[in-house]
């Protein structure tokens, strides 16, 4: 168990919808960041915050956005939803921004219908 | 923006016998390198990782090695055991300068034969 906790952990949804996903970080880390995994694009960066704000934006669709609140737990929004969205998303937590391991969540897997 | 090849796709051994990875970066500013270890369905978990000021790392049999100036670094497993099998991924990042997002590569499905 790395400590970073993440919901829901299976997500069934339509073409066109809104799902948020949440994550905590490991106590005490001010980084998170989120990444995707799907079988055609493999692990792909897609935003870091560090103590409430962006700091890096990796290959992250208009249509995706994510915010990390003042108790350092952070959102990943996905909005107008597409088949080639399903996949399993991944969030990561460092102590730090720049010197420490990331250390990974179980992932959202995220199935569009 | 970083690029991360990695080599084998598939790699089967014997039991015992010793696992290589390779991966390649290609933006000289890189300075972090981790490795992954993913099982099905689970969390990619850290197994080792090296930064640029060190050109080889060790922890009991898996070993990390780094060449700057060729800008590849492999991993390296020995007396290979069932439970190594797995999906391995090698990442590049840029740490200090404040966004440290790590490219991946595509992963090597490493395969121990009994």
């Amino acid at each position: 168990d790395s400590g970073v906790t993440q919901t829901p952990k299976h997500l069934i949804t339509a073409t066109g919808q809104r799902v948020t996903l949440r994550c905590s970080p490991r106590s005490g880390d001010l980084s998170v960041y989120w990444y995707q995994q799907s079988l055609d694009q493999g692990l792909q960066f897609l935003i870091q915050y560090y103590n409430g704000e962006e700091r890096a934006k990796g290959n992250i669709l208009e249509r995706f956005s994510a915010q990390q609140f003042p108790d350092l737990h952070s959102e990943l929004n996905l909005s107008s939803l597409e088949l080639g969205d399903s996949a399993l998303y991944f969030c990561a937590s460092s102590a730090r921004d720049g010197s420490d391991t990331q250390y990974f969540g179980p992932g959202t897997r995220l199935t569009v219908l | 923006g970083e690029n991360v090849e990695q080599h084998p796709s598939t790699l089967s051994v014997q039991e015992g016998d010793s696992a290589v990875i390779k991966c390649t970066y290609s933006d000289s500013a890189s300075n972090y390198f981790p490795w992954y270890k993913q099982e099905l369905g689970k969390r990619p978990q850290l197994i080792i990782d090296i930064r640029s000021n060190v050109g080889e790392k060790k922890d009991q049999r898996i070993a990390v090695t780094l060449n700057k100036t060729a800008k590849h670094f492999s991993l390296h497993i020995t007396e290979t055991q069932p439970e190594d099998s797995a999906v391995y991924f090698c990442a590049a990042s840029n740490q200090g300068g404040g966004a440290d997002g790590l490219t991946f590569g595509k992963g090597t499905h490493l395969i121990i034969q009994p």
